[in-house]
C-alpha cells in the first residue's frame, strides 16, 4: 500500500463550487505539505504543517485553505473554485532529523476547473 | 528567499548514451540541500539524488551524479548509460535543512530514443 494516498486521483468541477482535496499517510511524519503543479511552473507551495497545531502559508496560499484533522491527515479546501485553480495538486510528507528532510510526495490530484 | 531556474524546457538523448541536465539556484540560506526529483508519466514525483551544500564531495545514486559548483550556484544532473525508463520530467530544486519548504525549478522534459 502507498504511504501517502491522495483522494480524489481526478476531478472535474465548476466555477464557484467548494471542493476538498484529501491526502493520508501512514509513514508517521509530523509535517505535512500541499503543493500545485502548473506547466512551465514547476511545484509550487500552498501550504505546510509541521505538526497538527501548526500550520502556514506557503508562496500561493491565495484562494485555498487547510485543515490538519490529525498527524496523519491534511486536507486542501478551494472555496470558491475558479478556473486558474486548474492543476496538479501534490500532497507531501516528511520528516525532519537533524540536517535530513527529504519530502515524500503523493500520487496526485488532477483538478479541473470549468 | 530562493530561486531555482532549469533552462532547457527539454532535452533528449539515445539510449545508453549520457546526458546533462542543468540547474542553477540562489538562496539566501545559510544551510541548505539541493535535490532533483524525477517525474514519470505516471506523474509520481521519485527522488532521484540530494546533495547537502556543506558536502564538498559529488553525490552519485548508481546511474546518477551531480556535479555541484558552490561558488557558481549550478547543480547540474548527468545521467549514465541512459535508459528508456529514465524519460520522464525532471525537477531541481533547494530546501533550507532548517525547515522543510522546497522550490522547484521549472522541470525539463527528457526524451529517451530507442
Amino acid at each position: 500500500d502507498a504511504d501517502v494516498t491522495q483522494t480524489p486521483r481526478n476531478r472535474i468541477t465548476k466555477t464557484g463550487k467548494r471542493i476538498m482535496l484529501e491526502c493520508s499517510q501512514t509513514k508517521g511524519h509530523d509535517r505535512m505539505y500541499w503543493y500545485r503543479q502548473d506547466p512551465g511552473l514547476g511545484l509550487r507551495l500552498i501550504y505546510y504543517s509541521f505538526d497538527v497545531k501548526d500550520i502556514n502559508k506557503g508562496e500561493i496560499s491565495d484562494g485555498y485553505s487547510v485543515s490538519r484533522q490529525a498527524q496523519a491527515k491534511f486536507s486542501l479546501s478551494l472555496e470558491s473554485a475558479i478556473p486558474n485553480q486548474t492543476a496538479l495538486y501534490f500532497c507531501a510528507t516528511s520528516d525532519f532529523q537533524g540536517s535530513t528532510d527529504t519530502q515524500y510526495f503523493g500520487p496526485g490530484t488532477r483538478l479541473t476547473v470549468l | 528567499a530562493q530561486t531555482v531556474t532549469q533552462s532547457q524546457p527539454e532535452m533528449s538523448v539515445q539510449e545508453a548514451e549520457t546526458v546533462t541536465l542543468s540547474c542553477t539556484y540562489d538562496t539566501s540560506e545559510s544551510d541548505y540541500y539541493l535535490f532533483w526529483y524525477k517525474q514519470p508519466p505516471s506523474r509520481q514525483m521519485i527522488l532521484v539524488i540530494r546533495q547537502e551544500a556543506y558536502k564538498q564531495q559529488n553525490a552519485t545514486e548508481n546511474r546518477f551524479s551531480v556535479n555541484f559548483q558552490k561558488a557558481a550556484k549550478s547543480f547540474s544532473l548527468k545521467i549514465s548509460d541512459s535508459q528508456l525508463g529514465d524519460a520522464a520530467m525532471y525537477f531541481c530544486g533547494t530546501g533550507g535543512t532548517s525547515y522543510g519548504k522546497l522550490t522547484f525549478g521549472q522541470g525539463t522534459i527528457l526524451t529517451v530514443h530507442p
